[in-house]
C-alpha cells in the first residue's frame, strides 16, 4: 500500500523559514518524480514544486511565485523529498500536499502571520 | 500559463442521476488530464488519469472522456458519497495547473 506522509506545519512569522518533510513507502521511490502542492484557504489547488529522478539528475522545477524561495530535494535512502520555505509571505499559507502520481499525503497545514 | 475552466461551480442533483462535470482548457493539451475528487477535510483522491484511464479502488461508475480541449467526467448513478468537489488537472506543460472545481450536491 502506499503511504505518503507530511510532517513540518505550522505557523511561522512572514520572512521566516519552515522545513516540510514528506516521508513514503509501498512504491520504488527512487525512480519516481516527486511533487508538492497546495491548498489555500479559499480552496484553490496549486502545484508547487516537482524533483525527478536520480536518472534525470534530480532535476526541479518550481511555480513562478516561488522561485528564489522555496527548494524541493530528496533522500533515496529515507524515500524522502522535502521542502524548504524561506522569506515565507501571507500568501503562502496554505495546506501542502506531498505526492506521487495521484498519491497525496493527509497535507501539512502552514500559516505564515504576524 | 494553461488555464483550465470548469463547468458548472456547483451541480444540484438527485442520488441516483447521473451527471457530466466539464473541464475545459485553454490550449490543446492532447489527453493530459486528471480528474481528482475532494471530500470535506481530506486530501483529494485520483479518480481517473490521461482523460479516461481508470484507477485501481475507483467505483466503476466514474469515467472520462475526452481530448484537446474538451474533457468529461461522468457519474453513472450517483451515490451519496459522491457528493463532494471535483477537480481537473493538466500534465501537459509546466506549471501544472487545476480547475477550480465542481462541486457536486444534494439536492
Amino acid at each position: 500500500e502506499v503511504q505518503v506522509l507530511e510532517s513540518g506545519g505550522g505557523l511561522v512569522q512572514p520572512g521566516n523559514s519552515l522545513k516540510l518533510s514528506c516521508a513514503t513507502s509501498g512504491f520504488t521511490f527512487s525512480t519516481a518524480w516527486m511533487y508538492w502542492y497546495r491548498q489555500f484557504p479559499e480552496k484553490r489547488l496549486e502545484w508547487v514544486a516537482r524533483i525527478k529522478a536520480k536518472s534525470n539528475n534530480y532535476a526541479t522545477d518550481y511555480t513562478e511565485s516561488v522561485k528564489g524561495r522555496f527548494t524541493i530535494s530528496r533522500d533515496d535512502s529515507k524515500s524522502s523529498i522535502y521542502l524548504q520555505m524561506n522569506n515565507l509571505k501571507e500568501e503562502d499559507t496554505a495546506i501542502y500536499y506531498c505526492a506521487w502520481v495521484g498519491a497525496w499525503g493527509q497535507g501539512a497545514s502552514v500559516t505564515v502571520s504576524s | 500559463d494553461i488555464v483550465l475552466t470548469q463547468s458548472p461551480a456547483t451541480l444540484s442533483v438527485t442520488p441516483g442521476e447521473s451527471v457530466s462535470l466539464s473541464c475545459r482548457a485553454s490550449q490543446g493539451i492532447s489527453t493530459s488530464i486528471h480528474w481528482y475528487q475532494q471530500k470535506s477535510n481530506e486530501s483529494p483522491r485520483l479518480l481517473i488519469k490521461y482523460a479516461s484511464q481508470s484507477i485501481s479502488g475507483i467505483p466503476s461508475r466514474f469515467s472520462g472522456s475526452g481530448s484537446g480541449t474538451d474533457f468529461t467526467l461522468s457519474i453513472n448513478r450517483v451515490e451519496s458519497e459522491d457528493f463532494s468537489v471535483y477537480y481537473c488537472q493538466q500534465s501537459y506543460s509546466l506549471p501544472l495547473t487545476f480547475g477550480s472545481g465542481t462541486k457536486l450536491e444534494i439536492k
